[in-house]
C-alpha cells in the first residue's frame, strides 16, 4: 500500500513560469490538503480539496495560485507566473473521511527553487 | 534554550537521557492532535496523536501529555537515540476560516549529544 505520492521530488523554474505540483494520495483517502514550508519555518495550510471540490482554499493566495483534484488522477497544485518568494517546500497530505479516519498521511513534498 | 524569530527552538540532550518537547496550542476547540517528526529533506512522519477527551497516551517510547486546561501538549521520548535528531511539529485539529484542518505549530529542533 503506497503512501502518499508527490512529483516531481525537486523542481527549478525560472521567474515568470508555470509550476505544476502532482499529489496521489493514499488508497482509501478522499481528502487531499496542501501545505507550504519554508526553511526553518512550520507548514502552513494552504488549501484542502475532496475529489472534484475545493473545500477550504483559506490558505491559498488569491492571485497566480490554484489547485485542483478531479475525479480521475491526482490532485494538482499550480503556480502561475512563479516568483522567488515562491521557492519553498510544499508538502501533501491525504486523510480518510474526517468523521471515521483521523490519520493524516504526507507525501515526502516538492522542493520548488525559483530562479 | 528557546529563541525567537526565524529559528527553530532548539533542544539538545544527551543520548539516552528522555527528551521532552513542548508546545503550546491556540483552539480551545481543537479536537484532535498528532506529533510529527520531520527529518531534514522529507515530509512529517507520525508519531503519535491524541483526542480532547484523553490527556496521556504512550506509544512505544514516546508519550504524548495534553492539558486542555492551559492549551499545552507535550511530547516526551524515552532514551533518547541518535536517530531521533529531527524537528519535531505539534498540530492541532482545528476550524480556523473554513473547514477543520491540521494547524500546525512552529517546531522545536531535538539535537542528540553523544
Amino acid at each position: 500500500n503506497a503512501g502518499v505520492m508527490q512529483n516531481p521530488r525537486h523542481l527549478v523554474r525560472r521567474r515568470g513560469q508555470e509550476a505544476r505540483l502532482r499529489c496521489s494520495p493514499m488508497k482509501g483517502h478522499s481528502h487531499v490538503y496542501w501545505y507550504r514550508q519554508l526553511p526553518e519555518e512550520g507548514l502552513k495550510f494552504m488549501v484542502y480539496l475532496q475529489k472534484e471540490n475545493i473545500i477550504d482554499e483559506s490558505g491559498m493566495p488569491k492571485e497566480r495560485f490554484s489547485a485542483e483534484f478531479p475525479k480521475e488522477g491526482p490532485s494538482i497544485l499550480r503556480i502561475q507566473q512563479v516568483v522567488r518568494g515562491d521557492s519553498a517546500a510544499y508538502f501533501c497530505a491525504s486523510s480518510q473521511q474526517l468523521d471515521r479516519g483521523y490519520g493524516y498521511t504526507f507525501g515526502s513534498g516538492t522542493r520548488l527553487t525559483v530562479v | 534554550g528557546e529563541s525567537v524569530g526565524l529559528h527553530l527552538p532548539t533542544l539538545s540532550v544527551q543520548e539516552g537521557d528522555n527528551s521532552i518537547i513542548n508546545c503550546a496550542y491556540s483552539n480551545s476547540a481543537s479536537d484532535y492532535f498528532i506529533w510529527y517528526k520531520q527529518e531534514s529533506g522529507k515530509g512529517p512522519q507520525f508519531i503519535i496523536d491524541i483526542r480532547s477527551n484523553m490527556d496521556k497516551r504512550q506509544g512505544q517510547r514516546v508519550t504524548v501529555l495534553l492539558n486542555k486546561t492551559v492549551k499545552h501538549l507535550s511530547l516526551q521520548i524515552a532514551a533518547t537515540q541518535p536517530g531521533d535528531s529531527a524537528v519535531y511539529f505539534c498540530a492541532e485539529r482545528a476550524r480556523i476560516q473554513g473547514a477543520q484542518k491540521l494547524v500546525f505549530g512552529q517546531g522545536t529542533r531535538l539535537t542528540i549529544n553523544p
